[in-house]
């Protein structure tokens, strides 16, 4: 079984904090993805990677940065945290086709 | 860009009764349709999906028909049971890229 772990499933932080959400999966896939899920607005496509050191925007990238310095990890660094940024964060990794989501992080900025 | 929409946004069944929750698309490049339930307090979780050489796939109780022309597609449950409560989303993809998800369907199956 495909298995995607995030780092921690509920995080508080202070507005203007550094925040690390990390996310490991375990089947030696090529492409990772990271998106913010609110009410009424569904799943939105902050980053994705395709290959270790690579990164591209997706819909919603303002406010957020990446890492991919190995395959199976894909960490999500918000630079200076903000209310806004308050979320359900969901890190995914794919095959070519099926995607498979790890548990997400409700991250809440005070 | 891609654009998916979904139908309804909250749909209630009694147990034993069909839901379908229907969904659209807008690129014609979009190749890869699934469908996720989450439950309360879980990521997302692939049910079903479907690829646009077929028109139908079928698994148990679960079923998507896929309208290439009308680039539309449906995800059908039957004999519905309390533990299909969830939030469904339906996704588009092409070649497995970029993945574009509807906004979700509550569904609520009353005992």
């Amino acid at each position: 079984d495909v298995k995607v772990t995030q780092s921690s499933r509920y995080l508080v932080k202070r507005t203007g904090e550094k925040v690390f959400l990390e996310c490991v999966q375990d089947m030696d896939h090529e492409n990772m993805f990271w998106y913010r899920q609110d009410p009424g607005l569904g799943l939105r496509l902050i980053y994705f990677s395709y290959d270790v050191k690579m990164k591209e925007k997706g819909d919603i990238p303002e406010g957020y940065s990446v890492s991919r310095e190995k395959k199976e990890r894909f960490s999500l660094i918000l630079e200076s945290a903000s209310t806004n940024q308050t979320s359900m964060y969901l890190c995914a990794s794919s095959l070519p086709s099926e995607q498979f989501f790890g548990p997400g992080t409700r991250l809440t900025v005070l | 860009g891609e654009n998916v929409e979904q139908h309804p946004s909250t749909l209630s069944v009694q147990e034993g009764d069909s839901a379908v929750i229907k969904c659209t698309y807008s690129d014609s490049a979009s190749n890869y349709f699934p469908w996720y339930k989450q439950e309360l307090g879980k990521g997302p979780q692939l049910i079903i999906d479907i690829r646009s050489n077929v028109g139908e796939k079928k698994d148990q109780r679960i079923a998507v028909t896929l309208n290439k022309t009308a680039k539309h597609f449906s995800l059908h449950i039957t004999e519905t049971q309390p533990e299909d409560s969830a939030v469904y989303f339906c996704a588009a993809s092409a070649y497995g890229q970029n993945f574009v998800f509807g906004p979700g369907t509550r569904l609520s199956v009353l005992p």
